[in-house]
């Protein structure tokens, strides 16, 4: 079964509009964190918020957040104001406590493009 | 502070032949991770090094080889490389190993067989 699932292939969003990237992960570990990382097409992954799972409050980073659903196993990203440096992969990652391999798992990404 | 550095930043190989691929993660990090990034397989974890030990190694073939060096500096070794060795390689620096500490990458090398 898949850890990490992103159900969006591709997405479009006008400039400046709100956008929601979708995520949901499984895992039996109580212990994990949540990861988010942008690719724009040079190639380089861009780390944009983090969220433990026994943070009590949704991560916020700037434009970005992270709305983190524990029951539901989700944690979406919003990206305020779209810009059109915003176009890229979007990359929804967890990685779970040391009892585990402990190394990033990724889902298969989201192409957000930003028209204006 | 300088960030996660990969040379080089594109190669073309041969079949057949062997490459090395270096990382130097940013200064004070001693974990450093290697990812696989191909069109069809998406990202997938090569192995990790922390304090120069490989302490988790993803589901590859021993021709992909790693180690670490005193000053956390990383290489990655394929040999005997076959087309399907076609890929971005990621690596990602970690100041720690737990499961809420960030990691942050470097540009990538581009590798082509052909």
């Amino acid at each position: 079964a898949q850890k990490i699932t992103q159900t969006q292939p591709g997405m479009f969003v006008q400039e400046k509009e709100a956008v929601t990237l979708d995520c949901t992960y499984d895992t039996s570990d109580p212990s994990y964190g949540l990861f988010w990382y942008k690719q724009p097409s040079s190639g380089e992954m861009i780390f944009l918020i983090y969220q433990g799972s026994y943070d009590q409050q949704n991560a916020t980073e700037g434009r970005y957040s992270l709305n983190f659903q524990k029951a539901r196993k989700s944690a979406n990203l919003v990206i305020s104001a779209s810009q059109l440096g915003d176009s890229a992969m979007y990359f929804c990652a967890m990685r779970e406590g040391i009892g585990s391999q402990g190394n990033l798992i990724f889902g298969k990404g989201t192409k957000l493009s930003v028209k204006p | 502070k300088a960030g996660v550095t990969q040379t080089p930043r594109y190669l073309i190989k041969t079949r057949g032949q062997q490459v090395t691929l270096s990382c130097s993660p940013i200064s004070g990090h001693r974990s450093v991770s290697w990812y696989q990034q191909t069109p069809g397989q998406g990202l997938q974890f090569l192995f990790e090094y922390f304090s120069e030990t490989q302490r988790n190694k993803g589901n590859f073939p021993g021709r992909f080889s790693g180690r670490q060096f005193s000053n956390s500096r990383s290489e990655m070794n394929v040999s005997t490389l076959e087309l399907g060795d076609s890929a971005l390689y990621l690596c990602a620096s970690s100041f720690r190993l737990e499961e809420n500490t960030e990691a942050f990458f470097g540009q990538g090398t581009r590798l082509t067989v052909v």
